[in-house]
């Protein structure tokens, strides 16, 4: 069954350092999507991406953050220089068009010390 | 941002029995609901979901009951087995298709004992 992947599974890094967090969605999907849940908190939308272009953004996604289709296959996440409130895990989900269904990736654990 | 409410933290039910879980919105735009089930060190896995034309939807031992006049959701299992201790969490969507974010709730931690 196809399925969304992401790598690396653990990143860490140190505050005001730059990171890229990967993701390979299903291969024919068309909607791209990162969420993010920081510990014993909500899964909280970050960014919508269609037709190479971010077609939502929530207020968390701010200009240390950006997203990209390098190529058919991968979907980044950029976080220029993080902090130490980015440490969460970081979701990223894809859907097809004319479904609802958004299916999710394992994540990877981002810590910033 | 409240939107989507999940009031039960934790859920403790025998193996074969039904468990219930629940879900309270406040968006009256949301227009379709999804249910996921999460493991620990894993993404959220899509279980079922429900359009806002419905009231009920069932997928084998999963049954999801939407109450729009009280803006209220559950999700039923019956029976229950100890595979499905997992996190559930309720979402929802405002916009059509694919083109919108999902809203999730807190989560409910269901644990089924044998």
């Amino acid at each position: 069954e196809p399925e969304v992947t992401q790598t690396p599974s653990h990143q860490v890094t140190q505050m005001g350092q730059e990171v890229i967090l990967r993701c390979v969605p299903i291969s024919n999907h068309l909607y791209f999507y990162w969420y993010r849940q920081i510990l014993g908190q909500k899964v909280e939308f970050l960014v919508s991406f269609y037709n190479n272009e971010i077609s939502e953004k929530s207020e968390i996604f701010d200009d240390q953050f950006s997203v990209e289709r390098p190529d058919g296959s991968n979907f980044t996440l950029k976080i220029r220089s993080t902090k130490l409130e980015d440490s969460a895990m970081y979701f990223c989900a894809s859907g097809t068009d004319g479904s609802y269904e958004q299916y999710f990736g394992p994540g990877t654990r981002l810590t910033v010390t | 941002d409240q939107q989507v409410k999940q009031n039960s933290p934790s859920l403790s039910v025998q193996e074969g029995r039904i468990s219930i879980l629940n879900c309270d919105y406040t968006n009256s735009m949301f227009d379709y609901f999804l249910w996921y089930k999460k493991y620990p060190a894993e993404g959220p896995t899509f279980l079922i979901s429900i359009s806002s034309i419905k009231d009920k939807n069932e997928d084998g031992r999963f049954t999801v009951f939407l109450n729009k006049s009280a803006k209220h959701l559950s999700l039923h299992i019956v029976p229950s087995q100890p595979g499905d201790s997992a996190v559930y969490f309720c979402a929802a969507s405002a916009k059509p298709g694919n083109t919108g974010k999902l809203i999730f709730g807190q989560g409910t931690t269901l644990q089924v004992k044998p």
